[in-house]
Parts: structure tokens; C-alpha cells; sequence
């Protein structure tokens, strides 16, 4: 089945800078990769997600990019503010079956003003 | 538009008592069901989910279980709850797999 690693487990920036968080797949037949931004003691709340026929999405400050052949893809938040403080999830799908989303353990980001 | 409730936000019981949480989507029609544990700090465990009426796949052995008496009705169980089930308990759905998954706004659990 799917495995979905992502790294790091934690991540400091600095207000302004950027941040990237990284995840790899297993299972080649995955098509598609949603992320999740999960504030403290909220629910996770999908931000952006990318299919496997595009190999880049961006919205506004934040961007996915995606490479089949290395199975990996990437969450991308430029110019980070206080309020991106939180825990991201990736997660991947194979096109087959009724398989669910498996998801990354997550990241827990910190934007340090 | 579809809306997901989940409910009750909050929940404190005793070791050895029953639990039952209740989910319910409302603006489609047979949509994927899911419940996933969050343990405090940690990731999303997928404890159970259902593309249909009567239809329950387990991810985990455990001391919980499922059920989907309707379309849109997915309920949490447990005979006898163990301090080990204490966490977050979030219930989603999407229409179908590779469709965004949106969560419901969870069930803190504290067995005490």
C-alpha cells in the first residue's frame, strides 16, 4: 500500500522568510496531493492540493510542486507570517479502488516574529 | 453547499463506560465517511471509513466500532471506553476518492 514520509517534523522561520516542507510517495499509481494546515485544537482544513497531471499550483503565497519520477512533492509558503504557525499534512491517493487518503505525519511549523 | 456537523465538541468520561459519537453530512448524497483519531501532538490515525450504507472497512483493531445506519449518519462506538482513547476525534467526508476530504470540527475525548 501507500506510504507517505514527510519531513521535516518541525520547522522555525523567521517572519518573512520562506518554508518548505517536503513528502515522498510510494505507490507510483497515486494521482492525487492535497495539503491540510491544522491550527491548535482545530480541525485540518485543506489549503491547496495538485493533481499528477500538473507538475506546479500556487495560490497567492503558498505553492506545490510535484515530480513523478522522484514521488515527491512539496508545499511551498513564501513571505511567512505569524498566523502560518501551524501543523501541516501532506497526504496521497492511488487512482485505484476505494483505497483512502494516506497521510504524512505532518509538520508542526513555527513563523517567529 | 455541503456542511459536515460533528458532535458533541466536547467529552469527558469514565474508564469502562460506553461512547457513542455522532457525524452527519448534509448537501450530498453518498459520500465517503471517515473517523480518524488524533492523539495530542501526533498525526491522523484513520480508524474506520464507509463508501456506503452498511459498509464499514476497520483500519485498526481496536476497542472501537462503526456504524452508517444512513446515507449521511456515521457513528462512533465503544462498549467500554480504555484511558488509551482519549484524543481528538475528527470525522470527514468526500464525494469520492481523489476529491478533497473536509474534516468536521472534531470531538475532544478525555477518559478519565
Amino acid at each position: 500500500g501507500e506510504n507517505v514520509e514527510q519531513h521535516p517534523s518541525t520547522l522555525s522561520v523567521q517572519e518573512g522568510d520562506s518554508a518548505v516542507i517536503k513528502c515522498t510517495y510510494s505507490d507510483s499509481a497515486s494521482n492525487y496531493f492535497p495539503w491540510y494546515k491544522q491550527e491548535l485544537g482545530k480541525r485540518p482544513q485543506l489549503i491547496i492540493d495538485i493533481r499528477s497531471n500538473v507538475g506546479e499550483k500556487k495560490d497567492q503565497r503558498i505553492a506545490v510542486t510535484l515530480n513523478k519520477t522522484a514521488k515527491h512533492f512539496s508545499l511551498h509558503i513564501t513571505e511567512t507570517q505569524p498566523e502560518d504557525s501551524a501543523v501541516y499534512f501532506c497526504a496521497a491517493i492511488p487512482n485505484s479502488g476505494n483505497t483512502p487518503l494516506v497521510f504524512g505525519k505532518g509538520t508542526r511549523l513555527s513563523v517567529i516574529a | 453547499s455541503q456542511t459536515i456537523h460533528q458532535w458533541p465538541a466536547t467529552l469527558v468520561q469514565p474508564v469502562g463506560s460506553p461512547l457513542s459519537l455522532e457525524c452527519t453530512v448534509e448537501g450530498t448524497s453518498n459520500p465517503n465517511l471517515y473517523w480518524y483519531r488524533q492523539a495530542a501532538g501526533r498525526g491522523l490515525q484513520l480508524l474506520f471509513y464507509s463508501v456506503g450504507i452498511g459498509q464499514i472497512s476497520s483500519e485498526v483493531p481496536q476497542n472501537l466500532s462503526a456504524s452508517r445506519p444512513q446515507d449521511r449518519q456515521f457513528i462512533l462506538s465503544s462498549k467500554k471506553l480504555l484511558l488509551s482513547d482519549s484524543g481528538f476525534y475528527l470525522c470527514a467526508w468526500n464525494k469520492n476518492q481523489g476529491s478533497p476530504l473536509h474534516f468536521g470540527n472534531g470531538t475532544r475525548l478525555t477518559v478519565t
